[in-house]
């Protein structure tokens, strides 16, 4: 498609539960990123996709955050036993090459109560 | 490493008035880009412009300008004659190559409220 989607908008979970998030990037572009924002604050890079390879993953915390993106099918961010620290907006991204500008999607609000 | 600083945390103006949104940037590589992102209150980021470390000359577009000096580490973004649809919170981001990948570094923002 021509714009990032997300889904969904708006995701509310109980601590300790588990949290999908999907993104299908923009039809031709090879990078997918993915970002945690808190209060509408700094941006915090967690993982990027060169296709469907991991392409720097420096941002993840890998105890509870897993992510995938795989041929045919929306990318994901998953969070095992959400904490309540996790209450954000993930913002996903995508890019023709890995240093253009990114184009993101209108993000996914996670409340962990 | 890699660093991008937007001093002002938030800014008032007045419709109509000029206002400067100021980026300053570290970075040891060569080879570099710049981008503004727009935040309005809804939530969507959107993509202003991408400026790359070869090209210092300066960009207008309708009441957006923007002044970027190597000189100075600075990508500085300008409104001219702000409208109340300005107000929103203004990212800049820097991308840079470190340790064979590219890295996107944003600031911290600057929130800008127009008044009417």
């Amino acid at each position: 498609g021509e714009e990032v989607a997300q889904t969904p908008k708006h995701l509310v979970r109980g601590e300790g539960q588990k949290a999908k998030l999907y993104c299908a990037p923009i039809k031709g572009h090879s990078y997918v990123f993915w970002y945690q924002q808190v209060l509408k604050n700094e941006f915090k890079f967690l993982i990027s996709f060169q296709n469907e390879n991991v392409f720097d993953e420096t941002g993840m915390p890998k105890e509870r955050f897993s992510a995938k993106c795989l041929p045919n099918s929306p990318c994901s961010l998953e969070i095992q036993a959400t904490k309540l620290e996790d209450s954000a907006v993930y913002f996903c991204a995508s890019s023709q090459l890995q240093y253009n500008e990114q184009f993101f999607g209108p993000g996914t609000r996670l409340t962990v109560l | 490493a890699q660093k991008v600083t937007q001093a002002q945390t938030e800014i008032s103006v007045v419709e109509k008035e000029d206002v400067t949104l100021d980026c300053v940037y570290e970075t040891r590589d060569t080879t570099y880009y710049l981008f503004w992102y727009k935040q309005p209150p809804s939530g969507e980021l959107v993509f202003l412009i991408r400026r790359n470390s070869f090209d210092e000359q300066n960009e207008i577009s309708g009441r957006y300008s923007w002044n970027f000096q190597k000189s100075t580490s600075s990508f500085n973004f300008t409104i001219t004659a702000s409208q109340v649809v300005d107000s929103a919170v203004y990212f800049c981001a820097l991308s840079g190559y470190t340790s064979g990948t590219y890295k996107y570094i944003f600031g911290t923002g600057t929130r800008l409220k127009v008044l009417a």
